[in-house]
């Protein structure tokens, strides 16, 4: 079970737009509707933000969408906020021994 | 308020066990698989092992298999992990989350976590 790839980190200031991509195969990203993303701040457990490639939770902003090409998913986060710097982690179901697998996780700074 | 709380971690020499609990609230949890997904210190999240709703059909990360099993008590609303022949590398934050199938608001998605329960394994 191989974990995704995701850039180690990323930046961008306020207001600005921000991409994080999460490369996988075609046994779990490609293969699979079932990529979600996670937020996760200093200390705290991690938070949904992202489910089935693109649906935001409830209470989750609309800065915050997903989408899928392939075996490749990307959150995109607008309007950068200062909250918005955390630790972000992709998910996604995987054919391989029918279990889940997380990317390596990305550390957004907000310059 | 629906939560999950862990419990169960500490420090351990390796070589030895730990069973690790969750207590499930405010949800039908039976209604959920359960997983266990660990952090160790600094690094990224791993999954672990994962449970469907009623124990028949269970998974195990290739780092664990064979040392821990999953089991979990609907009667109860908890979700255990017991482990064993504990390693240096098993060292980490242990959270419990759900997932529920396509028929629930939040399908295929970790949607609810716990705080986590730590485990160090060293002499």
């Amino acid at each position: 079970q191989s974990a995704l790839t995701q850039p180690a980190s990323v930046s961008g200031s306020p207001g600005q737009s921000i991409t994080i991509s999460c490369t996988g195969t075609s046994s779990d990203v490609g293969g699979y509707n079932y990529v979600s993303w996670y937020q996760q701040h200093p200390g705290k457990a991690p938070k949904l933000m992202i489910y089935e490639v693109s649906n935001r939770p409830s209470g989750v902003p609309d800065r915050f969408s997903g989408s899928k090409s392939g075996n490749t998913a990307s959150l995109t986060i607008s309007g950068l906020q200062a909250e918005d710097e955390a630790d972000y982690y992709c998910s996604s179901y995987t054919s391989s021994s029918t279990s889940w697998v997380f990317g390596g996780g990305t550390k957004l700074t907000v310059l | 308020e629906v939560q999950l709380v862990e419990s169960g971690g500490g420090l351990v020499q390796p070589g030895r066990s730990l069973r690790l609990s969750c207590a499930a609230s405010g949800f039908t949890f039976d209604d959920y698989a359960m997983h266990w997904v660990r952090q160790a210190p600094g690094k990224g999240l791993e999954w672990v092992s994962g449970i469907s709703w009623n124990s028949g059909s269970i998974g195990y990360a290739d780092s664990v298999k064979g040392r821990f099993t999953i089991s979990r008590d609907n009667a109860k609303n908890s979700l255990y992990l017991q482990m064993n022949s504990l390693r240096a590398e098993d060292t980490a934050l242990y959270y419990c989350a759900r997932t529920c199938g396509g028929d629930c608001p939040v399908p295929n998605a970790f949607d609810i976590w716990g705080q986590g329960t730590m485990v160090t394994v060293s002499s």
